[in-house]
């Protein structure tokens, strides 16, 4: 079955460093989505691609937060440089956005704890 | 903007059923998701709901009512398995269709 595929899977680095996430979306999928999600809470896009174009990244703090999509199939997060508060479940997700119900396939996340 | 509501945690026996609530105010609505999360692990698909009305998959239904801004999702025949988040997300348009998740709904199921 074809799935999201998402590295690594876990993340430790210290505060000011540099780290990067990768993202693999389901093959033919156009749509891909990096999301943060804190315990205890929902997800929270971080930002949209279509194809290789960014769609949304309001809530993308730019500052030290980047994503690209360069070929506009695997993505890359990235967060130069780490504060503690950007401790999280980083997760990728891809949709069709042809298909029937449009739902978007979750990886298995990365989990990044900043220390 | 969008607010989605649900219940913080929620729990229940094994073998009962459970209805957990979900209230949204957007603009752009096109449809509502449900999501199942396994603590440490990723939202798998459970739903999506677009017009009014139940629709039922095995032991899981989901309701929606676009007019209320509201949807359930109902668990029938519980199981200790069913121990999980399950987080309501609204599809809305705007420019793009961007699920937008709720804080999920955190469901213990006790023997």
């Amino acid at each position: 079955e074809a799935e999201v595929a998402q590295s690594p899977r876990y993340k430790i680095t210290e505060k000011s460093q540099a780290v990067a996430f990768w993202c693999d979306p389901i093959s033919g999928h156009a749509t891909l989505y990096w999301y943060r999600q804190i315990l205890g809470q929902g997800p929270e896009l971080l930002v949209q691609f279509q194809d290789e174009s960014v769609v949304d990244d309001s809530q993308l703090p730019k500052d030290r937060f980047s994503a690209e999509r360069l070929k506009g199939v695997d993505s890359t997060l990235k967060i130069q440089p780490a504060e503690l508060g950007d401790s999280a479940m980083y997760l990728c997700a891809s949709s069709d956005p042809l298909g029937l119900n449009t739902e978007a396939f979750f990886g298995q996340g990365t989990r990044l704890t900043v220390v | 903007g969008q607010n989605i509501d649900q219940p913080t945690e929620m729990t229940a026996t094994e073998g009962a059923i459970v209805q957990i609530n979900c209230t949204y105010q957007t603009s752009g609505f096109n449809g509502l998701f449900w999501y199942q999360q396994h603590a440490g692990e990723a939202p798998t698909f459970l739903s999506y709901n677009v017009l009014d009305g139940l629709e039922e998959k095995g032991r899981f239904s989901s309701f929606l009512s676009r007019s209320k801004g509201y949807s359930y999702l109902l668990l029938k025949e519980l199981q200790m398995k069913d121990s999980a988040s399950y987080l309501c997300a609204v599809h809305a348009s705007g420019g793009s269709y961007i699920p937008t998740f709720g804080r999920g709904t955190s469901l213990i199921v006790h023997p």
